[in-house]
């Protein structure tokens, strides 16, 4: 009973190095979602894939790249990591066979930039 | 203004209280609404969809009001499981797949 799974579960990066957040989920859902949450604030949409194939920016897409490698896999990358990237990352999916599916969430990446 | 509002808290209730969150958001094309629950330090989970009727699911009631646009929780008899921060999900507009996400209010429950 995988639902969505994220690697790495922790990270400490170092400034400008580059990294790749893994996602896969194992539900067959259409659309995929990364977002970041720092202390104090909601959610915020990063990047998100509505179909295999596809990928549109979100509210803070700077400084982060995607890939929807095919229909399980999301992942995000870091070029050139920064101090203002240490956040904790959240990977989502959500079926879209209905307008009103909830988005299912991974278990979070913590990254932390010096 | 933020696309969707919330009460921070903390709600400080005691066990077996009724409690009620509300959440107002701005755009009045949004479509979708839910309540997720989101543990310290863990992933945001379903609680439940709000639908343009209300809705209940056991001791929670949700509640849509589109012409003041905000969506309310109630929880009733409040159990110390319950203490959580409680995040509001909305629909960008007519837009399905982007969501934009309140602050959450925090809830803890007493004995």
């Amino acid at each position: 009973n995988a639902g969505v799974t994220q690697t790495p579960k922790f990270q400490v990066l170092k400034t400008g190095q580059s990294m790749t957040l893994q996602c896969a989920q194992d539900m067959n859902h259409n659309s995929m979602y990364w977002y970041r949450q720092d202390p104090g604030m909601g959610l915020r949409l990063i990047y998100y894939s509505a179909s295999e194939g596809t990928t549109d920016k979100g509210e803070v897409p700077n400084g982060y790249n995607v890939s929807r490698l095919n229909k399980r896999e999301f992942s995000l990358r870091l070029e050139s990591a920064a101090p203002s990237q240490t956040s904790v990352y959240f990977c989502a999916s959500r079926l879209t066979l209905a307008d009103n599916q909830p988005q299912h969430f991974g278990d979070g990446t913590r990254l932390s930039i010096l | 203004r933020k696309e969707v509002e919330q009460d921070p808290g903390p709600f400080n209730v005691p066990e077996g209280a009724t409690v009620a969150f509300n959440c107002t958001y701005s755009n009045s094309a949004s479509q979708s609404f839910f309540w997720y629950r989101q543990d310290c330090r863990k992933e945001p989970k379903l609680l439940m969809s709000v639908y343009s009727s209300g809705n209940e699911d056991g001791r929670f009631t949700a509640q849509l009001n589109r012409a003041s646009q905000y969506i309310s929780l109630l929880i009733r008899d409040s159990k110390l499981s319950d203490s959580a921060t409680y995040l509001c999900v909305v629909t960008q507009g007519n837009n399905f797949n982007k969501f934009y996400f309140g602050s959450g209010t925090k809830l803890n429950v007493k004995p």
